[in-house]
């Protein structure tokens, strides 16, 4: 299994340009998050989601958008990107069934808005 | 509202002791979940070890230990025989507890402890 999958590693955009940073998941998880890491500080939830077409708000929502049509994937997008956004993006996801078992994070997205 | 507090922001400790990394939790809930994770320089997000509220005894895995005291509302990890691998960043985290619905399983996460092992 190659766990979770962020794409890309990496991105520079402008102020006011819009892109899609891409999750997927191969070990059938039903919850899936997105998180920011902001420097020298912890993560913070974005958005989350329980299964296919169920998504909701996380703590810092603003300026984001989520989508879970299938159960592997679950991308977010940025529509209006400020430099307050340049963070690095981790996607995690985590088995239904027992509370005990932990969130898989992926390798994150490093992303920077000038 | 529910809260994740790491009061040292970096620490040292020499190659072969043992060091114990603070972390108190705010909450009301009866049912809830603590977690640490690991996160070396080359970014990584990785799972060192869980407590649940209603577990007895502490929880352990390998060197990692977590000193759980419930009625402080603390949760330190304790890394013993310290490894120049093991300098990283430390996060605590807490699952929140269970609402009617069931759980969405988010995590909190507290600010961090940056651990420098020194040979």
């Amino acid at each position: 299994n190659a766990g979770v999958t962020q794409t890309p590693k990496f991105r520079i955009l402008k102020i006011g340009q819009s892109m899609t940073l891409q999750c997927t998941q191969d070990m059938n998880h039903n919850y899936m998050y997105w998180y920011r890491q902001d420097p020298g500080m912890g993560l913070k939830l974005i958005y989350y989601s329980v299964g296919a077409g169920i998504t909701d708000k996380g703590e810092v929502p603003n300026g984001y958008n989520v989508s879970r049509s299938t159960t592997e994937d679950f991308p977010l997008r940025l529509e209006l990107a400020a430099p307050s956004q340049t963070s690095v993006y981790f996607c995690a996801s985590k088995m239904r069934g027992s509370s005990y078992n932990e969130q898989f994070f992926g390798p994150g997205t490093r992303l920077t808005v000038l | 509202a529910q809260k994740i507090t790491q009061t040292q922001p970096g620490m040292f400790v020499q190659e072969k002791e043992a060091v114990t990394l603070d972390c108190t939790y705010d909450t009301s809930d009866q049912s809830y979940g603590l977690f640490w994770y690991k996160q070396p320089s080359s970014g990584e997000m990785i799972f060192l070890i869980y407590q649940g509220s209603y577990d007895e005894q502490n929880a352990t895995e390998g060197r990692y230990s977590l000193n759980f005291q419930k009625a402080r509302k603390s949760a330190n990890l304790v890394i013993s025989a310290s490894q120049l691998g093991d300098s990283a960043m430390y996060f605590c985290a807490m699952r929140e507890a269970l609402s009617y619905g069931g759980a969405t399983n988010k995590l909190i996460f507290g600010t961090g402890t940056l651990l420098a092992v020194q040979p």
